[in-house]
């Protein structure tokens, strides 16, 4: 592994299931995020964690929730999945150390329909 | 509320210079970040400022005045692999970054 991957890569899903999204990165920050980006809206902030077993809402965390179990992996969860949801999602991971810049790296995404 | 402005969309010709502007009000300032995101792949991390100033890194410069809460990413020496949109972000009081909307910049031969 390299970076942030993320899985799946896209994923068609009927209203009202239950849809887990998996984020890892190999880099040992200790901040990941997750956001969604919808055509003109820009990137929008659902949850993050500023280290492992810590997490925080974001700004549209509505439908989702997250677990911060370990450094590598922060999974973001659609309880029950609604056509609002339908999106692409990002993950994120920076080092906020003491001194560090925050710079945020990227996942590839996900692209998520919901119908 | 914080707020990050930046034009919708520029159109510029493969060779020339293009100056994308960003302008940020938000509760705090730690620091502002350029990304760059072709269609349908991720944000990737173009340049940071957090002082007042010019930094220069190759083609793409990016310029910080915190006074007048104001940025540009200026790029020359257009390619057509430069046709992306561009992000401005900042980093506020609370070490959360808050985004503007993006730029799509096109470039035309």
């Amino acid at each position: 592994i390299a970076g942030i991957t993320q899985a799946p890569t896209s994923q068609i899903l009927a209203a009202g299931r239950r849809m887990t999204l998996r984020c890892t990165q190999d880099m040992r920050h200790n901040a990941m995020y997750w956001y969604r980006q919808d055509l003109g809206l820009g990137l929008r902030l659902i949850h993050y964690s500023n280290t492992a077993g810590t997490t925080g809402k974001g700004e549209v965390p509505d439908g989702y929730s997250v677990s911060r179990a370990n450094t590598d992996d922060f999974p973001l969860t659609l309880a029950s999945a609604v056509p609002s949801q339908t999106s692409v999602y990002f993950c994120a991971s920076s080092d906020s150390s003491s001194g560090s810049t925050d710079t945020q790296y990227f996942g590839p995404g996900t692209r998520l329909t919901v119908l | 509320g914080q707020n990050i402005d930046q034009p919708t969309e520029m159109t510029a010709t493969e060779g020339a210079i293009v100056q994308i502007n960003c302008t940020y009000q938000t509760s705090g300032f730690n620091g502002l970040f350029w990304y760059q995101q072709h269609a349908g792949e991720a944000p990737t991390f173009l340049s940071y400022n957090v002082l007042d100033g010019l930094e220069e890194k190759g083609r793409f410069s990016s310029f910080l005045s915190r006074s007048k809460g104001y940025s540009y990413l200026l790029l020359k020496e257009l390619q057509m692999k430069d046709s992306a949109s561009y992000l401005c972000a900042v980093l506020d009081s609370n070490y959360q970054l808050i985004w503007g909307a993006g730029t799509k910049l096109i470039i035309k031969p």
